[in-house]
């Protein structure tokens, strides 16, 4: 089975600048997370999505931050224009939605690792 | 607000070593309770999860955690460490509807 995946791995890029990346999540799952993961700390969310629907984006800077997942499979997260605190790793997750409710086990691809100069 | 706090930010161990590594978290209702690992390269992976039943729960290649509803605490435990088990390591909790929390994460290095 094939797992999250993720594009680009890396990515570097001036201030100001915009990037974005792409998450496909394993086949079947309807939720989908992103995460930003900085240096040294865990991963804290900025999305949640349940199918098409953006079902927790309270943590997204939305002045410069956007997603959205088409057709509730693939999802992209966009910033615009990129700050240099934005440099982190990027993660996204997937689940399935098991007989109780969520699983509650989110599978991660390898993550994006963004780099802002 | 919910937190999960990890007391051991960086730990080296020589290999069979004992390990512990603690996790406390804030919220006070019903939780799911996680630890995910992620070795040198590669994508965070569940190492093991307690949803309800024996507290006592294990995981992957040896290792066990330990539930204490009292002291809010969920302790990821492995008797003898192999050079392998190098890796971060991250508690993370989640309530029913809630989202999942992460732990600032644990770095484990192991001493061949």
């Amino acid at each position: 089975e094939a797992g999250v995946v993720q594009s680009p791995r890396y990515k570097i890029i001036e201030k100001k600048q915009p990037v974005a990346f792409w998450c496909n999540p394993i086949s079947g799952h309807n939720t989908l997370y992103w995460y930003r993961q900085n240096l040294g700390q865990g991963p804290e969310l900025l999305i949640r999505y349940e199918n098409e629907e953006a079902v927790d984006d309270s943590q997204l800077p939305k002045d410069r931050f956007s997603a959205e997942r088409l057709k509730g499979v693939d999802s992209t997260l966009k910033i615009q224009p990129a700050e240099l605190g934005d440099s982190a790793v990027y993660l996204c997750a997937s689940s399935s939605r098991g007989e109780r409710g969520h699983t509650g086990e989110l599978f991660f691809g390898e993550g994006s690792r963004l780099t802002v100069l | 607000a919910q937190s999960v706090s990890q007391h051991n930010h960086h730990v080296i161990l020589s290999e069979a070593a004992s390990l512990e590594l603690g996790c406390n978290y804030s919220y006070g209702g019903t939780v799911n309770l996680f630890w995910y690992v992620q070795y040198p390269g590669q994508h965070l992976q569940l190492l093991l999860k307690y949803f309800s039943g024996d507290p006592l729960v294990k995981g992957i290649k040896g290792f066990e955690a330990e539930f204490i509803k009292s002291k809010f605490s969920f302790n990821l435990r492995k008797p003898s460490v192999q050079w392998s088990d190098t890796a971060e390591y991250f508690c993370a909790v989640r309530r029913i509807t809630g989202k999942l929390i992460f732990g600032q994460g644990t770095t484990l290095q192991v001493k061949p």
